[in-house]
Order: structure tokens, then sequence, then C-alpha cells
């Protein structure tokens, strides 16, 4: 069974500061998204990488894929009230062409003003 | 954009009442899921379908089946619904195929049953 685990569950932040969450597996994943959450809304996609070693940027966001293609990293730099909200990492596994999406828990993440 | 709409935000249902959710994309998708998500739990995958009138089971079927009897649309329904199926439901789509398998979520059913 694939796990996607993501530290740390919960985060309090205050505004402007940088943080790091984290994904990892010990499974090797054709790719990995991000999602945001708001409190009762639906995930919302981020970003997608697929290539080990990727970097790709949204504005203060920062996501890495790592070379093994079993980790990822969202840093947020300078954070702001308006990232509040579940960040959830999702691995697609590229066997069998299946179509699911194995999830990670994710992180709660607050910054506060 | 792609738009995933899901027919309650809310609702509130007695124990052994059949319920029925609706799910509805606009995007032309093959494939169509059903999670439900709970604290501590995270998101977890009651059935997906890849087609219409397919379906398949996920991780937590008990008490639930599907129905697609189009493609734009994705039914679930609890049978008899019980105090342990209140949770927050979310319904996803994405195209068939692709290395990428991004999913696109609806706003979510914020299901109670008392």
């Amino acid at each position: 069974t694939q796990l996607l685990e993501q530290s740390p569950q919960f985060l309090s932040i205050q505004e402007g500061e940088n943080l790091t969450v984290y994904c990892n597996s010990s499974s090797i994943f054709s790719s990995l998204q991000w999602y945001r959450q708001e409190p009762g809304e639906g995930p919302v996609l981020l970003v997608t990488v697929v290539t080990g070693g990727e970097v790709k940027k949204l504005k203060r966001l920062t996501f890495q894929f790592g070379d093994a293609r079993k980790d990822s990293s969202l840093h947020i730099t300078a954070a702001q009230t308006g990232d509040t909200g579940l960040y959830l990492c999702a691995g697609a596994s590229g066997e069998g062409g299946s179509e699911k999406l194995v999830f990670g828990k994710g992180t709660k993440l607050t910054v506060n003003p | 954009d792609v738009k995933v709409t899901q027919s309650s935000r809310y609702l509130v249902k007695r124990t052994g009442e059949k319920v029925f959710l609706e799910c509805v994309q606009d995007m032309d998708h093959e494939n169509m899921f059903w999670y439900r998500q709970d604290p501590g739990l995270g998101l977890r995958l009651i059935y997906f379908s890849y087609d219409v009138k397919m379906k398949e089971k996920g991780d937590i079927p008990e008490g639930y089946s599907v129905s697609r009897e189009k493609k734009e649309r994705f039914s679930l329904i609890l049978e008899s619904a019980s105090t342990n199926q209140t949770s927050m439901y979310l319904c996803a789509s994405r195209p068939r195929g692709g290395i990428a398998r991004e999913q696109y979520f609806g706003p979510g059913t914020r299901l109670t049953v008392t």
C-alpha cells in the first residue's frame, strides 16, 4: 500500500515568516500534486510536478519534487493570512494505468496577522 | 475553467434514510470520483467511475453505492444512512490518461446524519 506522509500536521506562524511543509513516501510516484483547501470548500489544485528534481514556482510558493520522485516539499516565502488553509499532497503511482491518487493527510497552516 | 458542482453544500438526514448526493462536471471528463474527508483520516476514496455505467470500488465502499448514467453526472447513494457516515463528501473529476492525473474537486457536501 502506498502512503504519503505529510509533516508537520499543524503549523501556526506569523505573517511575514517563511515555512516549508514536506510530503514523503517510500514509493515512487509518476507525478505529484499539491492542493490547498479552505474551510468548508473543496481542494484546489496548486501545481503538478512530474520530473525528478523539478522545481516550480507560483508567486511566493516554491514546489520541489525529489530526485527519486518519492518526496516533495512546498516552501512559502513571506506568508500572508490568505495562505491559511489545509495543504494536501497527492501522488499518482503510474501502476497499470490506475487513475487513483494517493493523498497525504495534509498540513493545516494558520498564518496569524 | 473546470466546473464541478455538487447538489447540496449542507445536508441533514436521519438514520436509516436513503441519501442521494449528486455531482455534475461540465468538462467532458471520463473519470469521476467520490471521497469522504474526516479529521485525522484525510481523503478516502469511496468509489470512482472511468466511463458511463462503469464503476470501481475505492478504499471504503461499504454502505455506499454509485450511479453513472450520463458522462457528466456521478451520484453517490447511501442506502441506509448511519451516524458514522456523517462527513464531508467531495466529488472530483479528471480526463482520462496523461501522467499528471490532476483531479478537479467540487465544493463538497457536509452531511450530518442524526
